[in-house]
């Protein structure tokens, strides 16, 4: 079965800083999605950042992009120029590709705290 | 943003009595799931659908039941309720896990407490 560790329950970060959240995974698998989900307090499940284990290349989208290291079954999120609204949980996430109905495995969180 | 709607979006009921939650989608997604979330224990998986009729469990499916009889609709039952089953629950669809995006789309959450 497959497994996600988030290993920090919470971080904290000043505003405009940068701030990295940990994400391993374990699987026997070699093509998989990951994924970084976003909770804001108003509990809705946001998708950040997708990352197809296929491709070399770190996904990115605006201040988010991602370190994946396939060999190393890692997947982190940096966030750059912090603001206030990036205050959330966030979860990693992985969900196996190609036959079945598998869903997203879920890390436990990693709740974020952004100092004004 | 997809066309998912659960309901009741909060409930409070008592020990032993039944629930069912709703997912309605609007999306003609052929994949429904239903997770929980509990604080240091992330979301996991109940049991999920990959079509009408079809349906499976996931990670902690005891004391849960489900049923699908319409594409849209995706219900999630509690036959008798007890207080371990107090949480957040989300219901959740995706297309084909082929299609070229794997995520899945959410619910807003349904709070249940169970007194």
């Amino acid at each position: 079965a497959q497994t996600v560790t988030q290993s920090q329950p919470e971080m904290s970060v000043q505003e405009a800083e940068t701030v990295t959240l940990s994400c391993t995974y374990d699987t026997s698998e070699s093509d998989y999605y990951l994924f970084w989900y976003k909770q804001p307090p108003s509990r809705q499940m946001i998708l950040v950042i997708r990352q197809e284990a296929y491709k070399q290349q770190n996904a990115t989208e605006n201040r988010f992009s991602v370190n994946f290291q396939k060999a190393a079954k890692s997947f982190s999120l940096k966030i750059s120029d912090s603001q206030l609204g990036d205050a959330a949980m966030y979860f990693c996430a992985y969900r196996r590709r190609g036959g079945g109905a598998d869903g997203l495995t879920f890390g436990k969180g990693t709740h974020l705290i952004i100092q004004p | 943003d997809a066309g998912i709607t659960q309901s009741p979006r909060h409930k409070v009921t008592e020990t032993g009595t039944p629930v069912t939650l709703r997912c309605h989608q609007t999306e003609n997604h052929r994949y429904m799931y239903w997770y929980r979330q509990d604080p240091g224990h992330g979301l996991r998986l109940i049991h999920y659908s990959y079509g009408v009729k079809d349906t499976d469990k996931g990670e902690v499916s005891d004391g849960y039941s489900v049923s699908r009889s319409k594409t849209e609709d995706f219900l999630l039952t509690l036959e008798s309720a007890t207080s371990s089953q107090t949480s957040v629950y989300f219901c959740a669809i995706s297309e084909s896990p082929q299609n070229l995006r794997g995520e899945l789309f959410f619910g807003e959450g349904s709070r249940l407490t169970v007194l």
